[in-house]
C-alpha cells in the first residue's frame, strides 16, 4: 500500500549509542516532516525537507541530523541518545505542489534511551 | 506568537452521548485548520480539514466542526460517540502548504458503555 514507511517500530537505545530511524514514502511526496510525541506534549517539529537535498530545522532540533538524498527517503539520525529522547517518533509527508495539502503519518517509531 | 490550545486534557462520555472537543488557536494569517484523530499504538488520521468556505465542514466517522473567526475556535463535534470513538484528538493549525504544523496537545476520549 502507498504510503509512509518507518522503521524500526519500536527500539531501546543506551545513553550515548547512535541510531537511525528510517522513513521513506512512495507517493513522490516533496515536503518531509519528522516529528516527536511526548505524553500531554502534542506533537513537536524536530526537522523537515521541501525538497531532495534541501532540510531546515523545526522547533526541537537539538540533538538529531537529517538528510535528504532522494525524494523518497528522510533518515533522522540520533549520534549521542539521551534519555530525553525517550519518545514516539512521526515521520510524514506532503505532496508540497500545491495548496491545502494534508499530511500522511507513518505508523510511529517508539524509542526508548536507558 | 503562533499556538493551538485544547483545554480539556481527558474527556469521559457515555456511549450515545453527544461529544463537543474544544480547540482554540492564535495564528498570524489566514489559518487552515485540522482535527486528527490517534487510536492506541497507531499514527495519526485526519478526521477533517478547514481551508475556506462554508465553516462547519464535516469529516469521516460522523464528526463535525466548526470554524469561529470571531472566537479563533475550531471546536470538534459529534451527535453520538460510539465506543470505537475512544482515543486521542489533536487540533492542528498552519499554512496552505501544511508547512510548520502547530499542534495541540491533544484530548484523550474516554467513552463509557
Amino acid at each position: 500500500n502507498a504510503g509512509v514507511t518507518q522503521t524500526p517500530k519500536f527500539r531501546i537505545l543506551k545513553i550515548g549509542q547512535s541510531m537511525t530511524l528510517q522513513c521513506t514514502q512512495d507517493m513522490n511526496h516533496n515536503y518531509m516532516y519528522w516529528y516527536r510525541q511526548d505524553p500531554g506534549m502534542g506533537l513537536k517539529l524536530i526537522y523537515y525537507s521541501v525538497g531532495a537535498g534541501i532540510t531546515d530545522k523545526g522547533e526541537v532540533p537539538n540533538g538529531y541530523n537529517v538528510s535528504r538524498s532522494t525524494t523518497e527517503d528522510f533518515p533522522l539520525r540520533l549520534e549521542l541518545a539521551a534519555p530525553s529522547q525517550t519518545s514516539v517518533y512521526f515521520c510524514a509527508s506532503i505532496p508540497g505542489s500545491s495548496g491545502a495539502n494534508v499530511l500522511t503519518f507513518g505508523a510511529g517509531s517508539r524509542l526508548t534511551v536507558l | 506568537a503562533q499556538s493551538v490550545t485544547q483545554p480539556d486534557i481527558h474527556i469521559t462520555v457515555s456511549e450515545g452521548a453527544s461529544l463537543e472537543l474544544r480547540c482554540n488557536y492564535s495564528y498570524g494569517a489566514t489559518p487552515y485548520l485540522f482535527w486528527y484523530v490517534q487510536s492506541p499504538g497507531q499514527g495519526l488520521q485526519l478526521l477533517l480539514k478547514y481551508f475556506s468556505g462554508d465553516t462547519l465542514v464535516q469529516g469521516i466517522k460522523g464528526f463535525e466542526a466548526e470554524f469561529k473567526r470571531s472566537q479563533s475556535s475550531f471546536n470538534l463535534r459529534k451527535p453520538s460517540v460510539h465506543w470505537s470513538d475512544a482515543a486521542e484528538y489533536f487540533c492542528a493549525v498552519g499554512a496552505p502548504l501544511g508547512d510548520k504544523l502547530i499542534f495541540g496537545t491533544g484530548t484523550r476520549l474516554q467513552v463509557f458503555p
